[in-house]
This record gives C-alpha cells, sequence and structure tokens, in this order.
C-alpha cells in the first residue's frame, strides 16, 4: 500500500520561473493539505482540499501560489513567479477524513516532501 | 509569542537513557495534541495523539499533557540510535478540526550507540 507520493523530490528553479509540485494522496483517502516547512519558521499550513474543492486557503499567500486537486489525477500546488524567499520543503499529507466529518480524521500521513531551491 | 513553544535542541543522549521532550502552548482552547517525529529528508509521521490532561503510553513511548500548565510531553523509555530523529509537536487550530496544524519548530534528538 503506497503511501502518500510527492515529486519531484528535488526542484530547482531560476526566479521568475514556474514550480509545479505534485502529490498522490494515499489509496482511498480524498483530503489533501499542504504545508510548507522553513528551518526557523517550522511547518505551516497552507491549504486544505478535497477533491475538486478548496475548502482552506488560509495559509496561502494570496499571490503567485495556487492549489487544485482534480477528480482524475494528483493534487497539485503551483508556485508561479518564484521568488528565493519560496526555497522551501513543501510537505502534502492526506487523510480518509476530514475536518467536517465525524471524528478528527486522524491521522494526517505526510509524503517525504519536495524540496524547492530557487537560484 | 508564538502558540506553540518547542526547545529545539540539539539533545544528545547514550542508548538506553530516558528522553524528555517538551512544549508549551499559549492557547488554553487547545484541546488535542500531537507528537511526530521526522526523521532527516522525510516527511513526518505521527507518533501519538492525546485528548485534554492525562497520559498515553504506546510501548517506549508515553505522551503527556498538563492543561493547568499547558505543557506537553513525550518521554522515550530505553532510547534506541533508531530513535535519532527530530520531535514535533502540534496542535489543531481548532478543536475538532484537523486540517491546520500549528506545530512546534521541533526538538533535534541523537541517540549514541
Amino acid at each position: 500500500n503506497a503511501g502518500v507520493m510527492q515529486n519531484p523530490r528535488h526542484l530547482v528553479r531560476r526566479r521568475g520561473q514556474e514550480a509545479r509540485l505534485r502529490c498522490s494522496p494515499m489509496k482511498g483517502h480524498s483530503h489533501v493539505y499542504w504545508y510548507r516547512q522553513l528551518p526557523e519558521e517550522g511547518l505551516k499550513f497552507m491549504v486544505y482540499l478535497q477533491k475538486e474543492n478548496i475548502i482552506d486557503e488560509s495559509g496561502m499567500p494570496k499571490e503567485r501560489f495556487s492549489a487544485e486537486f482534480p477528480k482524475e489525477g494528483p493534487s497539485i500546488l503551483r508556485i508561479q513567479q518564484v521568488v528565493r524567499g519560496d526555497s522551501a520543503a513543501y510537505f502534502c499529507a492526506s487523510s480518509p477524513l476530514g475536518s467536517n466529518d465525524r471524528g478528527l480524521g486522524w491521522p494526517l500521513h505526510f509524503g517525504n516532501g519536495t524540496r524547492l531551491t530557487v537560484t | 509569542q508564538k502558540e506553540v513553544e518547542q526547545d529545539p535542541g540539539p539533545l544528545s543522549v547514550p542508548e538506553g537513557a530516558i528522553v524528555s521532550l517538551n512544549c508549551t502552548y499559549s492557547n488554553s482552547a487547545f484541546q488535542y495534541f500531537m507528537w511526530y517525529r521526522q526523521y532527516s529528508r522525510k516527511g513526518p509521521e505521527l507518533l501519538m495523539y492525546t485528548y485534554s490532561s492525562g497520559n498515553k503510553e504506546d510501548g517506549r513511548f508515553t505522551a503527556q499533557v498538563d492543561k493547568s500548565s499547558k505543557y506537553i510531553s513525550l518521554f522515550i523509555r530505553d532510547s534506541q540510535p533508531s530513535d535519532s530523529a527530530t520531535y514535533l509537536c502540534a496542535t489543531p487550530a481548532n478543536a475538532g478540526n484537523n486540517r491546520k496544524l500549528i506545530w512546534g519548530l521541533g526538538t533535534s534528538l541523537a541517540v549514541n550507540p
């Protein structure tokens, strides 16, 4: 049973380019979460999606960042016109239940992240 | 003040030692607390979660919550070199809402053979 799959593992982009990060949740999981990890800031919530719906994007920067989770295929986190400050590890997590379901939907299963470096 | 504070360490102990890892939090409304372990270049993996005050034990791991002092702890007994990792505490921003976890910075632990 494959876990949460993220690719690529490492991504290098020049300033101004676009970065696309992909996440395939665990089988049977329809809730996806994106987090960003910076050394001095720790993990920060970015966005929560269900299939074809963005449920909570309160942690996502208003500009240049977008996320989707289509009916078919992986969830995509897209960063346009990357800047050096976007360099970080981006983690995707999935769960079988969401926050609006009975119970908490524990646990969140994390992928191994995509490490984005902007040069 | 950060909502969840955690001493980043690093913490270095000999194999077999009892390890105590701690976090403090500021919001008394927080009810659920989780401990995640993160190996280098890997994603976090859930170790344990607790609700409200009290202890929870799982093998060599014990999680403890003291709501009166807003203090959470993870104890590792008979520590092993394979326990060397970063340990992160986390809590949901809202009770019953696990989508937005608030994290400590993590404590780096090295268990020396």
